[in-house]
């Protein structure tokens, strides 16, 4: 029920075509979901998040769309370039408890030329 | 301002040995939480320190320990290491205990041989 689901696993896309990760969860409890981007070598670095009373979130290029009742949530990138080559990873937790993110496995997405 | 800071960034150890990974917080953060991130997977949840407690452990052995400092830097120690523990260990920060966004440092990688 800890368990975030993502898919998929790799995503190729053309330069400004907008790829799509999803995420789903089980434990109803969580209500925080960030998206937390990584480059080879480096930490994640927080993107963008989302609490389950909306239902979609836009930062700049970045989109969170949320449905709490499918328990799904999913990342939208808008005019995609190159330098957002990276994995991605989404992530929930609970605000009970210890500070704790459950990570999906990530998505690594290329974006080419 | 300073991100959270890790060091050592890189360090090689052999099978049985001790390892000690130091972090700073941000400044201002009294919430520091310890990640592992085996490759090709998401970060694992270890340990949260809050205001120098333990606020909650992830499923780890017990040869994992860490500690929260009075300036709220902390320390994650793994003993008699084995190869399975080589991974990247992340440290986050956060203002305070159910805070959300937390911050990642560009984390240690450890390799056991």
């Amino acid at each position: 029920q800890q368990q975030v689901k993502q898919s998929p696993q790799s995503l190729i896309v053309q330069k400004g075509g907008i790829p799509i990760i999803n995420c789903a969860y089980e434990n109803t409890a969580f209500d925080y979901f960030p998206w937390y981007q990584q480059f080879p070598g480096k930490g994640p670095a927080l993107l963008i998040a989302i609490r389950p009373d909306v239902s979609e979130k836009k930062e700049g290029r970045f989109t969170i769309s949320f449905n709490k009742s499918a328990k799904q949530f999913s990342l939208h990138i808008m005019d995609s370039q190159p330098g957002d080559s990276a994995t991605y990873f989404c992530a929930a937790s609970a605000h009970q408890g210890a500070q704790k993110l459950v990570f999906g496995q990530g998505t690594r997405l290329t974006i080419n030329p | 301002d300073a991100g959270v800071t890790q060091s050592p960034t890189h360090l090689i150890k052999t099978r049985g040995q001790h390892v000690t990974l130091r972090c700073s917080p941000i400044s201002g953060h009294k919430s520091v939480s310890w990640y592992q991130q085996v490759l090709g997977q998401g970060p694992q949840f270890i340990f949260q320190y809050y205001e120098k407690e333990e606020r909650g452990r992830g499923n780890f052995p017990d040869r994992f320990s860490a500690r929260q400092f009075p300036n709220y830097s902390s320390e994650l120690n793994v003993n008699a290491l084995l190869l399975g523990d080589s991974a990247l260990y992340l440290c986050a920060s956060s203002g305070r205990q159910g805070a959300d966004t937390i911050y990642f440092g560009e984390g240690s990688w450890l390799t056991v041989v």
